[in-house]
């Protein structure tokens, strides 16, 4: 297993647009976060996934942007009707187990520019 | 409400010198964790620590060391003889301790880029 992988790993689109990114955890990692990193910022949670169960969004995370995780495996993160404050960098991180003694390992992150 | 405040926004060093990235964290949690991060320019988040809050011992790993002081609320991390490969930036971030989002939902704060000279 070569760990969290992302894609794409940069997208340029067009205010407006919808955007999907995805997201593939370490194999059997039962736990999924996404987070957003802007430009010089620390990144900042958006949602929670154990298995399929979404089970915390963050405020930031409006109703323009869905996560799924069907079948508790890959996850997509969709935004519709892209705005420019929607640029940054989408990371995604996976966790396995039910203790709290596996930390969170982070993919390389897909960067989104709106333009 | 967690926050965590990384003062140092950018350092720069030259090779060889010893570093400290300072690290101050709020939490009304009596139980929770933190963490050090690096972020290399590819993007991918590294992790490197993760302290409880009940162990306030250093820790010293290689070149990295930690020294965490619960009664000023900090953990800061240092990098003695500091190489061009250490350039990054580094994050510090808290977590709760205990639920289902314990040790992963992670409140991080704004990064200290270090870029280390040869």
């Amino acid at each position: 297993d070569t760990g969290v992988s992302q894609n794409p790993r940069h997208k340029i689109t067009k205010r407006g647009q919808n955007v999907t990114f995805r997201c593939d955890p370490i194999s059997e990692h039962n736990r999924l976060y996404w987070y957003r990193q802007t430009l010089g910022q620390g990144p900042e949670f958006l949602t929670y996934f154990q298995n399929e169960a979404q089970l915390e969004k963050s405020r930031l995370l409006s109703d323009r942007f869905s996560a799924e995780r069907p079948k508790g495996s890959f996850s997509t993160l969709e935004i519709q009707r892209t705005e420019q404050g929607d640029s940054a960098m989408y990371l995604c991180a996976s966790s396995g187990g039910t203790g709290v003694n596996t930390e969170a390992f982070f993919g390389q992150g897909t960067r989104l520019t709106v333009v | 409400a967690q926050k965590v405040t990384q003062a140092q926004t950018e350092i720069s060093v030259v090779e060889k010198e010893d570093v400290t990235l300072d690290c101050v964290y709020e939490t009304r949690d009596t139980t929770y964790y933190l963490f050090w991060y690096k972020q290399p320019p590819s993007g991918e988040l590294v992790f490197l620590i993760r302290r409880n809050s009940f162990d306030e011992q250093n820790e010293i790993s290689g070149r990295y060391s930690w020294n965490f002081q619960k009664s000023t609320s900090s953990f800061n991390f240092t990098i003695t003889a500091s190489q061009v490969v250490d350039s990054a930036v580094y994050f510090c971030a808290l977590s709760e301790a205990h639920g289902i989002y314990a040790g992963n939902m992670l409140t991080f704060g704004g990064g200290t880029r270090l870029m280390v000279k040869p």
